[in-house]
């Protein structure tokens, strides 16, 4: 059984389109994530949710909307895809809230906007 | 915030030689400092953690170095393997309340073999 898993793997798609990828996990845990990984590999954090509350919002435009209908799913939706949106995006999770515990991750969705 | 600096970006070595990768942070209250591993086409995983109460852990061919004062972690692998062929990621947070996890710019590491 995947811990985190995410949907789909990969996404191409044209400029303007609205998209959606969507993350659970069975691990029981309260915190979820999405990260976004750039062509160069660098990591960033966008949300943060803990019980499907909006923890972190890490100065990310807001046609990138993420929802949690509950504490296994956290879903990202992107409207209006522009070309920087090309990225491998991660879903993760932690059994404590906060960032002094390990993070599980998913195994990415790769966007590819043209 | 937090600023984590990572070198080398790429880094290769002969099998069965040592690989280190070395890490800065700016954060002086930073105290919790993963280690992540990604293989291609992978998300990351979690190797080795530290946090600031201690100088060193390790496990097995891993262990992870911290200087609090000089703001600097190193990651130490022994006697490498071709598995060990990945991308690493040093890390950087306070361990409370929501405080973000800062991740450094990353490594390729190639194990010649």
């Amino acid at each position: 059984d995947t811990a985190v898993s995410q949907t789909p793997k990969y996404l191409v798609t044209q400029m303007g389109n609205d998209k959606s990828i969507k993350c659970e996990q069975n691990l029981g845990h309260d915190t979820m994530y999405w990260y976004k990984q750039d062509s160069k590999k660098f990591l960033k954090i966008m949300f943060s949710y803990n019980n499907k509350e909006l923890i972190i919002n890490e100065t990310v435009p807001n046609r990138f909307s993420p929802k949690s209908p509950d504490k296994a799913h956290l879903n990202l939706h992107i409207n209006s895809l522009e070309l920087g949106d090309s990225a491998v995006y991660f879903c993760a999770s932690s059994q404590v809230t906060g960032f002094a515990g390990e993070l599980f991750f998913g195994e990415g969705s790769r966007l590819t906007v043209l | 915030g937090e600023n984590v600096e990572q070198h080398p970006s790429t880094l290769s070595v002969q099998e069965g030689d040592s690989a280190v990768i070395k890490c800065t942070y700016s954060d002086s209250a930073s105290n919790y400092f993963p280690w992540y591993k990604q293989e291609l086409g992978k998300g990351p995983q979690l190797i080795i953690d530290i946090r600031s109460n201690v100088g060193e852990k390790k496990d097995q061919r891993i262990a992870v170095t911290l200087n609090k004062t000089a703001k600097h972690f190193s990651l130490h692998i022994t006697e490498t393997q071709p598995e060990d062929s990945a991308v690493y990621f040093c890390a950087a947070s306070r361990d409370f309340g929501n405080e973000k996890l800062t991740f450094g710019t990353g490594t390729r590491l190639t194990i010649i073999p």
